[in-house]
């Protein structure tokens, strides 16, 4: 079964850094596309970085290009997401998600959400 | 960046009605769209990929068709534990866009 854990989110100010972990089981992390999708309070989702299976490469959002940074350790089965110049309109519920193939954004499986507040 | 429409925004609909909700892409996205399923404070649950193929483990009342720009998720016969918002989403290129969502409601 697979299963995806985020964790990291917390309340900080605007301008700070943050990081966001995800740990993957049940499958053979390295060989998946995974992604971060995130949802502000009562809005929809939006994708915002994706990391490929095998080293396929990584891409970001335009709202987020520039200050987040997705990486993986494959040993560790974890995706992360470096969070830096933190802004109010980050403010969101971030999701780990897996891709159906290595460079497939189409997200079969989902964690459960760890929540991001950017407020002074 | 391609941009994803759907509509309705709303739907109310009775246990036992066929719902279609409908998805419009602002440039061809060949079959690369997927349907997702939300409920409130749940993370969102893959229903659909490649525009018509059901994933696994979901029930067979879900069906999903179109290619180009037009797409629509049906709903054969609705159940109880239908009533959330439902999304589509391109993935045929960058930047993996989102619908607005569908929020069905009962009636």
């Amino acid at each position: 079964e697979v299963q995806l854990l985020e964790s990291g989110g917390d309340l900080v100010q605007p301008g700070t850094s943050l990081r966001l972990s995800c740990v993957a089981s049940g499958f053979t992390f390295s060989n998946y596309l995974m992604t971060w999708v995130r949802q502000a309070p009562g809005k929809g989702l939006e994708w915002v970085s994706g990391s490929g299976g095998s080293d396929t490469g990584t891409k970001y959002a335009d709202s987020v290009k520039g200050r987040f940074t997705i990486s993986r350790d494959n040993s560790k089965n974890t995706l992360y997401l470096q969070m830096d110049s933190l802004r109010a309109e980050d403010t969101a519920v971030y999701y780990c998600a897996k891709g159906s193939y290595k460079d497939s954004y189409d997200f079969t499986n989902w964690g459960q959400g760890t929540l991001v507040t950017v407020s002074s | 960046d391609i941009q994803m429409t759907q509509s309705p925004s709303t739907l109310s609909a009775s246990v036992g009605d066929r719902v279609t909700i409908t998805c419009r892409a602002s440039q061809t996205i060949s079959s690369w769209l997927a349907w997702y399923q939300q409920k409130p404070g749940k993370a969102p649950k893959m229903l659909i990929y490649k525009s018509s193929s059901l994933q696994s483990g979901v029930p067979s009342r879900f069906s999903g068709s179109g290619s180009g720009t037009e797409f629509t998720l049906t709903i054969s016969s609705l159940q109880p534990d239908d009533f959330a918002t439902y999304y589509c989403q391109q993935y045929y290129t960058y930047s993996y866009t989102f619908g607005q969502g569908t929020k069905l409601e009962i009636k």
